[in-house]
């Protein structure tokens, strides 16, 4: 089945933490990106990946890492997580982005800094 | 402004009822995107289009890249299809993209 799988799907954490949150999708996708949704604020886009070892930086992506070692896994990484990241996090694949570029979603992972 | 307009923010309809939820854009773009998530689910992929008008089973998406605009349809709507559609276009030239806040849609039994 195809699909995009991220972990852990809940984490509550404390200020300071470093915390990974992983994704991984088995459909050869080379695009991949990651997103955080907030009430009243909607998905903003905070790294994405065009393919290995070629990331860019979204609309919020401060106090945020990835990296692309390999094509079907994309983590986020908070080096030190604040309250203010705590969100609603989905990571997407695609296949081509401008072209046949259909969104696959994970299905989020909720993260609170406390 | 938002660079991605949707509206009407919120929508209550009841069921059989044809609805029609609005996007409008102020940037160049690749493709424009309809997202569907169900309340406490994730985010599925209804549509992509890049011109023209698509359809699949009740729902239809149209776009009029001219007028920067693209509108999502539902005939014969039914409270299964209660979520929030959010619109999402991928930048031309560049590999971001950008939402709306999403239109919340409620159908009443």
């Amino acid at each position: 089945e195809a699909q995009v799988t991220q972990n852990p799907r809940y984490l509550i954490t404390v200020t300071g933490k470093k915390l990974t949150v992983t994704c991984s999708q088995n459909m050869n996708h080379e695009y991949m990106s990651w997103y955080r949704q907030d009430p009243g604020l909607g998905l903003r886009q905070i790294y994405y990946s065009m393919n290995v070892e070629v990331t860019d930086k979204g609309d919020v992506p401060e106090g945020y890492k990835v990296s692309r070692k390999e094509k079907r896994n994309f983590p986020l990484i908070l080096e030190s997580p604040s309250p203010n990241q705590t969100s609603l996090y989905f990571c997407a694949s695609s296949r081509r982005l401008s072209n046949t570029g259909e969104l696959f979603f994970g299905e989020g992972s909720r993260l609170t800094v406390l | 402004k938002n660079e991605v307009e949707q509206s009407p923010q919120n929508l209550t309809a009841q069921e059989g009822e044809f609805i029609t939820i609005n996007c409008s854009y102020s940037v160049g773009i690749s493709a424009l995107h309809w997202l569907q998530q169900h309340p406490g689910g994730g985010i599925v992929s209804l549509f992509m289009l890049s011109s023209g008008k698509k359809k699949h089973g009740r729902l239809i998406a149209t776009i009029n890249i001219q007028e920067k605009h693209s509108s999502l349809h539902i005939t014969a709507s039914h409270p299964r299809d209660s979520a929030v559609y959010i619109c999402a276009v991928s930048i031309y030239r560049d590999d971001k993209i950008i939402f709306g806040k999403g239109t919340r849609l409620h159908i009443l039994p």
